[in-house]
């Protein structure tokens, strides 16, 4: 069983487009990431929820926004896509919210902005 | 801020040798927790290893080991009887309990160092 999956495994599209990826942990947690690996694999931060509540909200274009349907999901929504915004991404869950537990990572989506 | 040290991008060791990876970090935390992940090739992100600051006896995993001096905000990662299996990127990652000033919930990652283990 996986425990952390997230859909797409790739994603290629153009500038300018709005995309999506999804993320399920059938763990329990009810905390959940997500981080951007850019193309020097430096691995940064982005969002937090715990309990499909926004927790942590690290400097991030608005053209970024999680939704937490419920504290198994946590999406990724980016409107307007750049050039920049290439990199994989990985979504995370933990059991606690101040992550001293272990962060199980899902398998990451490279996302290729052409 | 937080900072995160890996001061080797990569590495390379014979098969059953033993490597040792460095990281050290900036932090005015008293108390916080220091990981060891491994990426492989895969680009799955799998945790090898962590340590309380509280405790100051070392961590060990079956191969893996760290050497950590909280005086030195040093936190090395030993890998004895490398293995094929070892190469990946290792990431050294703090978190803090932000409690502090400019302390924090993040986990806040190291720059990788790339160990490639060879037959």
């Amino acid at each position: 069983d996986t425990a952390v999956s997230q859909t797409p495994k790739y994603l290629v599209t153009q500038m300018g487009n709005d995309k999506s990826i999804k993320c399920e942990q059938n763990l329990g947690h009810d905390t959940m990431y997500w981080y951007k690996q850019d193309s020097k694999k430096f691995l940064k931060i982005m969002f937090s929820y715990n309990n499909k509540e926004l927790i942590i909200n690290e400097t991030v274009p608005n053209r970024f926004s999680p939704k937490s349907p419920d504290k198994a999901h946590l999406n990724l929504h980016i409107n307007s896509l750049e050039l920049g915004d290439s990199a994989v991404y990985f979504c995370a869950s933990s059991q606690d919210r101040m992550g001293r537990a272990e962060q199980y990572f899902g398998p990451g989506t490279r996302l290729t902005v052409t | 801020a937080q900072t995160v040290t890996q001061s080797q991008p990569e590495m390379s060791v014979q098969e059953a040798e033993t490597v040792t990876l460095s990281c050290t970090y900036d932090t005015s935390e008293n108390n916080y927790y220091l990981f060891w992940y491994k990426q492989p090739p895969s680009r799955q992100m799998i945790l090898v290893i962590r340590q309380e600051a509280y405790k100051q006896q070392n961590a060990t995993e079956n191969r893996f080991s760290v050497n950590f001096q909280k005086a030195a905000k040093s936190f090395s990662l030993k890998i004895s009887d490398s293995q094929l299996g070892d190469t990946a990127m290792y990431f050294c990652a703090f978190l803090g309990e932000g409690l502090t000033q400019g302390g924090s919930e993040k986990l806040v990652f190291g720059k990788g160092t790339k160990l490639t283990v060879n037959p």
